[in-house]
């Protein structure tokens, strides 16, 4: 079964800290993609990558970075982390150009910023 | 620009009802069309998706969705929900040139038993 694993299912952090967060797929997929899911906004697409080394900003990139050094692994990164940024967190992957498949999503990573 | 909606947020039924929950589109050109469902405390899930040819497609679940076109709009159906029905629905939208989905703001379905 294909899978996107997220490395935290909760995180509490401090205001100011760096946060990363990790993401891993085995599929062998091309694209990942980070969201942020947020109670009656729905998923906002924060960063997104086609290919390793490659990244392109989403609709809400502000605050957050991303690093794709290697295929299966999709690393967000908040510079310095605020209360703002308290939301659930979704990776996603799907192969090639193509929405044949739709996306494979991870479980999630609850994030508090305190 | 592009953006996908769905009218409903919160929608309570009892088990037995039929169920539609809206979501329009507005995007140019070829569209592909998903509906997700998100059960408490799981990973969000492919219900259906819409590429091309009928324009009324089923998914699993005994979920079904139609594609309108002069109308926008790609709304997700159930005859007859169960409790275990009770989730976060969203629906999403994206055109194959980019890969990207844009997803709506979700619709919570409670089915009271």
């Amino acid at each position: 079964d294909v899978k996107v694993t997220q490395s935290s299912r909760y995180l509490v952090k401090r205001t100011g800290e760096k946060v990363f967060l990790e993401c891993v797929q085995d599929m062998d997929h091309e694209n990942m993609f980070w969201y942020r899911q947020d109670p009656g906004l729905g998923l906002r697409l924060i960063y997104f990558s086609y290919d390793v080394k490659m990244k392109e900003k989403g609709d809400i990139p502000e605050g957050y970075s991303v690093s794709r050094e290697k295929k299966e692994r999709f690393s967000l990164i908040l510079e310095s982390a605020s209360t703002n940024q308290t939301s659930m967190y979704l990776c996603a992957s799907s192969g090639g150009q193509q929405l044949n498949y739709g996306y494979t999503f991870g479980s999630g990573t609850r994030l508090t910023v305190v | 620009a592009q953006s996908v909606s769905q009218h409903n947020h919160h929608v309570i039924l009892s088990e037995a009802a039929s169920l539609e929950l809206g979501c329009n589109y507005s995007y140019g050109g070829t569209v592909n069309l998903f509906w997700y469902v998100q059960y408490p405390g799981q990973h969000l899930q492919l219900l259906l998706k819409y590429f091309s040819g009928d324009p009324l497609v089923k998914g699993i679940k005994g979920f079904e969705a139609e594609f309108i076109k002069s109308k926008f709009s790609f709304n997700l159906r159930k005859p007859s929900v169960q409790w275990s029905d009770t989730a976060e629905y969203f629906c999403a939208g994206g055109s194959s040139n980019t890969g990207k989905l844009i997803f709506g703001q979700g619709t919570t379905l409670q089915v009271k038993p």
